[in-house]
């Protein structure tokens, strides 16, 4: 089956500072990875996704790469805030043309955003 | 923006109980999952339910557990005799049609089992 590793497993960076979360997957076939942010207490929430058609896709001050040769993708914060602190999953889907997915999440990255 | 609902958000329960754990999807989605998380661990998948029965379960999701969707709007999780180690989040969520696309996640249900 599908293994993602996602690391660093802590992230602590400075206010206005980058911070990257890196993830690989090992089945081929995973063609869909979204980012999901979840603050203490709170459910999960979809903060960006890229297709295995994509190489890169960004959204303000968040972007995600892909490396299919590699069997890797990162999430990008640039400009870092304290309200960013969360935990941030990786997933990797394998879909098929039925619409059922088959997803796998990465531990989890815990991100301290330092004022 | 549509959400899906979770009752009850906490639940404690004795170990050996049943409990059931209730979610209402969002209306026009057609794809519904449960998934667990232990406290400081990763999100990890139960099960997927479609057209009324379940499509794929973990190793994680045996006997004691069962889904159904009684009356086209609930979604249930019920847990025949539960143990120490069922405690944990428990988050539905669903996804609206085919293909790849992002879960929404129920806001979750805590379940402490004593």
């Amino acid at each position: 089956g599908e293994n993602v590793e996602q690391h660093p497993s802590t992230l602590s960076v400075q206010e206005g500072d980058s911070a990257v979360i890196k993830c690989t997957y090992s089945d081929s076939a995973s063609n869909y990875f979204p980012w999901y942010k979840q603050e203490l207490g709170k459910r999960p929430q979809l903060i960006i996704d890229i297709r295995s058609n994509v190489g890169e896709k960004k959204d303000q001050r968040i972007a995600v790469t892909l490396n299919k040769t590699a069997k890797h993708f990162s999430l990008h914060i640039t400009e870092t805030q304290p309200e960013d602190s969360a935990v941030y999953f990786c997933a990797a889907h394998q879909g098929d043309s039925g619409g059922y997915q088959k997803v796998t999440f990465g531990i989890g990255t815990k991100l301290q955003v330092i004022p | 923006e549509p959400e899906v609902t979770q009752t009850p958000s906490h639940q404690v329960t004795q170990m050996g109980q049943e409990v059931i754990l209730r979610c209402v999807p969002i209306s026009n989605h057609l794809y519904f999952y449960w998934y667990r998380q232990i406290l400081g661990q990763k999100v990890e998948f139960l099960v997927s339910f479609y057209n009324n029965e379940i499509s794929e379960k973990s190793e994680i999701f045996d006997d004691q557990f069962s889904v159904e969707r009684p009356d086209g709007s609930n979604f249930t999780l019920k847990i025949r005799s539960t143990k120490l180690e069922d405690s944990a989040m428990y988050f539905c969520a669903s996804i609206e049609r085919q293909g790849n696309y992002g879960y929404t996640f129920g806001s979750g249900t805590r379940l402490t089992v004593v």
